[in-house]
């Protein structure tokens, strides 16, 4: 079975500085998506980023970008200039046809002012 | 365009109870899944829909929990009876296509709290 694991059950980051955070997963299949979420206080499941596993190219958006290593299975959250409101739960999530929806444990980040 | 819409956000009610949660996805998505969170186990998948049809429930805990979908537009999730354990946060996710990089659209859960 798919299994998606994140190392760091909690991680801390000083204001404007950057932040990485681990994910790797285990599967067979050679189709797939991934996607790191946020989880705030308030408890929405937000999306932040997601990746093709066909795609070679790193997905960026704004400050956050990933470091998608197919033959590794590892998928890293880099956040940069971390913020105050980047204080949150981080889900990294796996979804292929056999799994439409793998999460891992979560990773809490704390930032510092 | 509203979201996933899920109700009650708190419940609170005594072992043994009847227990239902609802969940209404984003019109025109055909995908619906359950999910439980908890600080031991994190995030689970319980049961997942495909056009209102159930497609692998694997994840439901026990017998004790159901799950429907009678519509394209409503999804309840029952726990009957009801124990302690059972606590946590369910929260519902709708999207289009199983198999997409379409992500999946999170309500803002249901705090479910058994005494």
């Amino acid at each position: 079975a798919q299994t998606v694991t994140q190392s760091q059950p909690e991680m801390s980051v000083q204001e404007a500085e950057t932040v990485t955070l681990s994910c790797t997963y285990d599967t067979s299949e050679s189709d797939y998506y991934l996607f790191w979420y946020k989880q705030p206080p308030s408890r929405q499941m937000i999306l932040v980023i997601r990746q093709e596993a066909y795609k070679q190219q790193n997905a960026t958006e704004n400050r956050f970008s990933v470091n998608f290593q197919k033959a590794a299975k590892s998928f890293s959250l880099k956040i940069s200039d971390s913020q105050l409101g980047d204080a949150a739960m981080y889900f990294c999530a796996y979804r292929s046809a056999s799994w439409p929806g793998r999460f891992g444990a979560g990773t809490r980040l704390t930032v510092k002012p | 365009d509203a979201g996933v819409i899920q109700s009650p956000r708190h419940e609170v009610t005594e072992m043994g109870q009847e227990v239902t949660l609802r969940c209404k996805p984003i019109s025109g998505h055909d995908y619906l899944f359950w999910y439980r969170q908890t600080m031991m186990r994190g995030l689970e998948l319980l049961i997942y829909f495909n056009n209102n049809v159930p497609i692998d429930d694997s994840g439901m805990p026990e017998d004790r929990f159901s799950a429907k979908m009678p519509n394209a537009s409503f999804s309840t999730l029952k726990i009957q009876p009801s124990e302690p354990r059972d606590s946590a946060v369910y929260f519902c996710a709708s999207s289009f296509g199983g198999y997409s990089n379409q992500p999946q659209h999170f309500g803002d859960g249901t705090r479910l709290s058994i005494l």
